[in-house]
């Protein structure tokens, strides 16, 4: 089986602009989260995606928004970007909820 | 909310020595997973715990999860640079999303 797909795996944006990231999941997986990773902050959790819905929200301010597809693809939404939105952002995928997660290589964005 | 402590935050070991990162949640746990993330790539998942006081080994590492439910350690025999890394545990609770905890990142000097 393919693994997670991430797109873009890197972006550099300028403060102010908003940015979409992409995920596919490994086929069959109707299960995706979202984590931001920064050094020393280990993985914080953004979203949780079960089969279109929103399970569950890290605690992260409303510039930060996503949604699943029928397909089980998710994106994820930054708006209004700030300098410390920068970070490595993963996709992880499971076939069931607080299963193994599969993640994604992860999109690199930095916000100048 | 459920939080996850891990300790420590940095090991440096000679190779061929031991190597062990513990794991402590404020809530009992449903499972606990640990993952590995080498430098410049992403958490790859090594196991799952769910069995209060399970053992499970992989090769030269042994995962423990506690009588309670509430703490697990990952210990690594003979440390080899391949092992080098960042370990993660994470613990679900049930309705909540998996928590990871802040890793432990190895080094291995040879």
């Amino acid at each position: 089986k393919a693994g997670v797909t991430q797109t873009p795996r890197y972006l550099i944006k300028t403060r102010g602009q908003q940015v979409t990231l992409s995920c596919s999941p490994i086929s069959g997986h109707r299960s995706v989260s979202w984590y931001q990773q920064t050094p020393g902050q280990g993985l914080q959790f953004l979203f949780e995606y079960f089969s279109e819905t929103q399970r569950n929200k890290g605690n992260f301010p409303g510039r930060f928004s996503g949604r699943q597809f029928s397909n089980s693809r998710s994106e994820m939404n930054v708006s209004t970007l700030e300098l410390g939105d920068s970070a490595l952002y993963l996709c992880a995928s499971s076939p069931d909820i607080g299963g193994t997660q599969y993640f994604g290589p992860g999109t690199r964005l930095t916000v100048l | 909310g459920q939080q996850v402590m891990q300790i420590p935050q940095y090991q440096h070991v000679q190779e061929g020595e031991d190597f062990t990162t513990y794991c402590n949640s404020s809530t009992t746990l449903s499972n606990i997973q640990w993952y590995k993330q080498r430098p410049g790539g992403h958490p790859v998942f090594l196991i799952q715990l769910v069995k209060s006081g399970e053992v499970k080994k992989q090769k030269r590492l042994t995962f423990q999860f506690g009588e309670a439910k509430k703490n697990s350690s990952l210990h690594i025999t003979a440390t080899q640079t391949t092992d080098v890394g960042t370990y993660f545990c994470a613990g679900w609770e049930g309705n909540t999303p998996l928590v990871f905890g802040k890793g432990t990142r190895l080094s291995v000097i040879a």
